[in-house]
């Protein structure tokens, strides 16, 4: 069935990169997306990829595509304290034109 | 910028009550979803709605699940008789098309069950 697996917790420093992994199953998804979710906050989009890109760059963010290894990456470079929140990873799996499947969503610590 | 606003942002009610949450979608988007979050556990898609009808649903949204577009801007999730297990966060979202599938989703309402 359709999963997609991240680690839990990073906490870097301000300034620093955050680099955030994650996983699926479904090999055939069409879209990966990353979602933000700050405290009190619904989830805000942040950026997406389309299956056959390997990289996507907007601004601080860069997306990293593994379609082989089934693996994703964000990674905030400069990362400020408004940083902070919880990052979800979804796709969408290839039977559906609708659902999205979530991670369980990394929890980003920016320290000063 | 256009934003998903969902009532109410917290609701407590007592096992068996009914409930209504609501949703005004972006004006202009043509999917509207509802997704749940149990404390401590993944966002999970419960339905999608286009076309004043469900496109799809998951095993979660059984028959005590409903949903509506009563008029032109709301959407609501009907809870019939609510359980301990219904507590969660429930997100509405919408979203222009379904391709890329960028759904816009709300703050949230918070859901609990005593």
């Amino acid at each position: 069935g359709e999963d997609v697996e991240q680690s839990l917790f990073l906490s870097v420093r301000e300034g620093d990169s955050s680099v955030i992994n994650c996983t699926y199953t479904d090999s055939s998804s069409t879209y990966l997306y990353w979602y933000k979710q700050e405290p009190g906050a619904g989830l805000q989009l942040l950026t997406y990829i389309f299956s056959n890109m390997d990289m996507k760059q907007d601004q601080r963010l860069t997306v990293l595509l593994n379609k082989k290894d089934k693996h994703l990456s964000l990674r905030i470079a400069d990362t400020q304290t408004g940083d902070s929140a919880i990052y979800f990873c979804a796709e969408i799996p290839v039977d559906s034109s609708y659902k999205l499947i979530f991670g369980s969503g990394t929890r980003l610590l920016v320290r000063p | 910028e256009p934003e998903v606003t969902q009532t109410p942002s917290h609701q407590v009610t007592q096992m068996g009550q009914e409930v209504i949450l609501r949703c005004v979608p972006i004006s202009n988007h043509l999917y509207f979803y509802w997704y749940r979050q149990i404390l401590g556990q993944k966002v999970e898609f419960l339905v999608s709605f286009y076309n004043n009808e469900i496109s799809e649903k998951s095993e979660i949204f059984d028959d005590q699940f409903s949903v509506e577009r009563p008029d032109g801007s709301n959407f609501t999730l009907k809870i019939r008789s609510t359980k301990l297990e219904d507590s969660a966060m429930y997100f509405c979202a919408s979203s222009a098309s379904s391709g890329a599938n960028v759904l816009t989703f709300g703050a949230g309402s918070r859901l609990t069950v005593l």
